[in-house]
């Protein structure tokens, strides 16, 4: 069964400054998906950013970046220019490739990271 | 409003009760899903949903029942509940046949066992 692992339960930053969040996963398949999902206080789950396993170029939405290591397994999430409004739990999650089945879809999550932003 | 929409948002309830959450979208996805929220944990998937009259446990699912006798409604019942089922739960569906199969959840249900 794949894991996924986030070392980090609560990590801060001031505003403008980067933070990098940790993830790190556990599979035997080659062709997966990984991402990233925000949760701010109204509970809502918003995607921040998406990448593909078989791409080796490293996934870019805005200010929101990845440092996906393949061999390593691991997918980290930086922020940068931080702002108040990012402020969130933040979640890994890994999902199979188009495997067909009924299993279809079902995303694997980290424990989560708390991201606090100070003025 | 087209999307996914879950009820109660908030629900106080007594051990050993039963109590169902609803949840119903309008996209018509094939796939749909419930997680449960607990800190330290994640989301843990309970029951998932290929399409009508197909479910299948997921890591989580004992004392949970679900059912899906149409495609746009997946209904998550606690037969008696436990405190142990205190718990944010959210549902969420996909399109079959999508490349990116990204999931698009609900607001949450906050259930509160006492």
């Amino acid at each position: 069964a794949q894991t996924v692992t986030q070392s980090q339960p609560e990590m801060s930053v001031q505003e403008a400054e980067t933070v990098t969040l940790s993830c790190t996963y556990d599979t035997s398949e080659s062709d997966y998906y990984l991402f990233w999902y925000k949760q701010p206080p109204s509970r809502q789950m918003i995607l921040v950013i998406r990448q593909e396993a078989y791409k080796q170029q490293n996934a870019t939405e805005n200010r929101f970046s990845v440092n996906f290591q393949k061999a390593a397994k691991s997918f980290s999430l930086k922020i940068s220019d931080s702002q108040l409004g990012d402020a969130a739990m933040y979640f890994c999650a890994y999902r199979r490739s188009n495997a067909g089945g009924t299993s279809y879809g079902k995303l694997t999550f980290g424990q989560g990271t708390i991201l606090t932003v100070h003025p | 409003d087209a999307g996914i929409t879950q009820s109660p948002r908030y629900k106080i309830t007594e051990t050993g009760r039963q109590v169902t959450l609803m949840c119903h979208q309008t996209w018509s996805h094939s796939y749909m899903f419930w997680y449960r929220q607990d800190l330290g944990h994640g989301l843990r998937l309970i029951y998932y949903s290929a399409a009508a009259d197909i479910t299948d446990k997921g890591e989580v699912p004992d004392g949970y029942v679900v059912s899906r006798s149409k495609t746009e409604n997946f209904p998550l019942t606690l037969e008696s509940a436990t405190r142990s089922q205190t718990s944010v739960y959210f549902c969420a569906s996909s399109e079959g046949g999508s490349v990116t199969g990204e999931l698009f959840f609900g607001e949450g249900s906050r259930l509160t066992v006492l």
